[in-house]
C-alpha cells in the first residue's frame, strides 16, 4: 500500500483554469503538508496543516488553498492559474507536526503544466 | 532563521569511488537535519536524519552523515558508489517554529561506470 498518494500524476491545463490536487496518506499522521519544487528542483514549503492549525507560507498566492475533508486527506485547490504554477507538488505528512526529528513522508508528486 | 547550503550543485563520481555531497546549515537552535534522495520522475526518501542523539547517523543504502556542530555541518557520505546512487539529493533542517522543512537546492549525484 502506497503510503502517500497524490492524483493526479500529471496535469496538463490552461491558464486561467481552476484545478485540483487529491493527496491523502494511509499512516494515521496529524499533520500534512504541500510543497513545490520549481524547474530548478528547489523545494519550498506551502501549507502545513492539522486539525488545529493551518499555516500558510506567506509568498503563496491566495489562489492556492488546501482543503482537508478529513485527517487523511489534504487537497490543494488552485484557482485562476498562471503559467508559473507551472511545477512539481509534492504532498506530505509527519506524525503530528510538533517533534523537531519526525520524519515527513512524501507523496510522488503532480508535475503541473500551464499553458 | 534556519537555512541550509549545499555545496556543488552536481557531483559526479566513478563505481566504487567515495561519494561525499556537502551540507551546512544555519540555525539559531539546535537543529534537526535531514538527507532526502530524489530519484527520476520520482518522490523523496529518507536517506537519515539527525535529531541531536548520535552525532555519526547512518541510513539506508549504505549511507552516513556526521554532525559537526564546530563546523555548522552535516555532509552525507557512501564509501562505494553504486550506478544506483544517481539520483538528486537534498539537505533539509526543520525551521524553528518545527512546521516545515527548509531544503537545500539540491545536488545531483551522476555514477559513470
Amino acid at each position: 500500500d502506497t503510503a502517500v498518494s497524490q492524483t493526479p500524476k500529471y496535469l496538463v491545463t490552461q491558464m486561467g483554469n481552476d484545478k485540483s490536487i487529491k493527496c491523502e496518506q494511509n499512516l494515521g499522521h496529524d499533520t500534512m503538508y504541500w510543497y513545490k519544487q520549481d524547474s530548478k528542483k528547489f523545494l519550498k514549503i506551502m501549507f502545513s496543516y492539522n486539525n488545529k492549525e493551518l499555516i500558510i507560507n506567506e509568498t503563496v498566492p491566495n489562489r492556492f488553498s488546501p482543503k482537508s475533508p478529513d485527517k487523511a486527506h489534504l487537497n490543494l485547490h488552485i484557482n485562476s492559474l498562471e503559467l508559473g504554477d507551472s511545477a512539481v507538488y509534492f504532498c506530505a505528512s509527519s506524525q503530528d507536526g510538533t517533534s523537531g526529528g519526525e520524519t515527513q513522508y512524501f507523496g510522488p508528486g503532480t508535475r503541473l503544466l500551464v499553458l | 532563521a534556519q537555512s541550509v547550503t549545499q555545496l556543488g550543485s552536481h557531483v559526479s563520481v566513478s563505481e566504487g569511488a567515495l561519494v561525499l555531497l556537502r551540507c551546512n546549515y544555519s540555525s539559531s537552535v539546535p537543529p534537526y537535519l535531514f538527507w532526502y534522495v530524489q530519484y527520476p520522475n520520482q518522490g523523496l526518501q529518507l536517506l537519515l536524519k539527525y535529531t541531536s542523539a548520535a552525532t555519526l547517523v547512518k541510513g539506508i543504502n549504505g549511507f552516513e552523515a556526521e554532525f559537526k556542530k564546530s563546523e555548522t555541518s552535516f555532509h552525507l557520505t557512501k564509501p562505494s558508489a553504486h550506478m544506483s546512487d544517481a539520483a538528486e539529493y537534498f539537505c533539509a533542517v526543520r525551521n524553528q517554529a518545527g512546521t516545515a522543512l527548509i531544503f537545500g537546492k539540491g545536488t545531483t549525484l551522476s555514477v559513470s561506470s
